[in-house]
């Protein structure tokens, strides 16, 4: 069974960076096609995908988002790390953590994240 | 970036009605779609992908069908556990994009 738990402050500065991690359980990203990666919904708008880390260290981001974001792993732990430089309150939602290659078939609960000063 | 348009935003609909939303893309991404369902408070759940793959555990009176740019979720004989907001999100390229949602409300 995947699980996948999202973890960081709720409450962060404008132009503070956001660091969230994701810890996971049920595979390994060390395997041969496996992902993970970030997708966002601010308060009562769509979701937003934001990054994935892929098994050969391969990452992806949102052009949105790119200039600003890390998404890094720690196989070992079964981590994945997301930080988020220069935050805004337009950066106020709840982050989800997902697997899945290019779908997301597992889904974190999700963490709420307010950027207000 | 490939947009998705979901239609409609907001659908009214009785328990054991059949359901149609509709996702268009702005360019065309064969068959890698797929459709999640998000009720309040939770986080989206994949529902379907390429697009008509039933993924586990989901049941059959949801179905998917489309290529190219325009594809279609459907459901036939809504029930009470189906009123909820679904998206659609394009897996052909990256960055990889959802639609903007239908909301499937009770009439």
């Amino acid at each position: 069974q995947i699980t996948l738990r999202e973890s960081g402050p709720t409450l962060v500065r404008p132009t503070q960076t956001l660091t969230l991690t994701c810890t996971f359980s049920g595979f390994s990203l060390n395997s041969h096609g496996v992902g993970v990666g970030w997708i966002r919904q601010p308060p009562g708008k769509a979701v937003e995908w934001l990054a994935h880390i892929y098994w050969d260290d391969d990452k992806r981001y949102s052009p949105s988002v790119a200039s600003r974001l890390t998404i890094a792993k720690d196989t070992s732990r079964n981590q994945v790390f997301l930080s988020l430089r220069n935050m805004d309150p337009v950066d106020t939602a709840t982050y989800f953590c997902v697997s899945g290659m290019r779908f997301f078939d597992s889904w974190g609960q999700g963490t709420p994240v307010i950027v207000s000063s | 970036d490939i947009q998705m348009t979901q239609s409609p935003s907001t659908l009214s609909a009785s328990v054991g009605d059949r359901v149609t939303i509709t996702c268009r893309a702005s360019q065309r991404i064969s068959h890698w779609l797929a459709w999640y369902q998000q009720k309040p408070g939770q986080a989206p759940k994949l529902l379907m992908y390429e697009p008509s793959k039933l993924q586990r555990g989901v049941p059959s009176r949801f179905s998917g069908s489309g290529s190219g740019t325009e594809f279609t979720l459907t459901i036939n004989g809504l029930q009470s556990e189906d009123f909820a907001t679904y998206y659609c999100q394009q897996y052909n390229s990256f960055p990889l994009t959802f639609g903007g949602g239908t909301l499937v409300e009770i009439k």
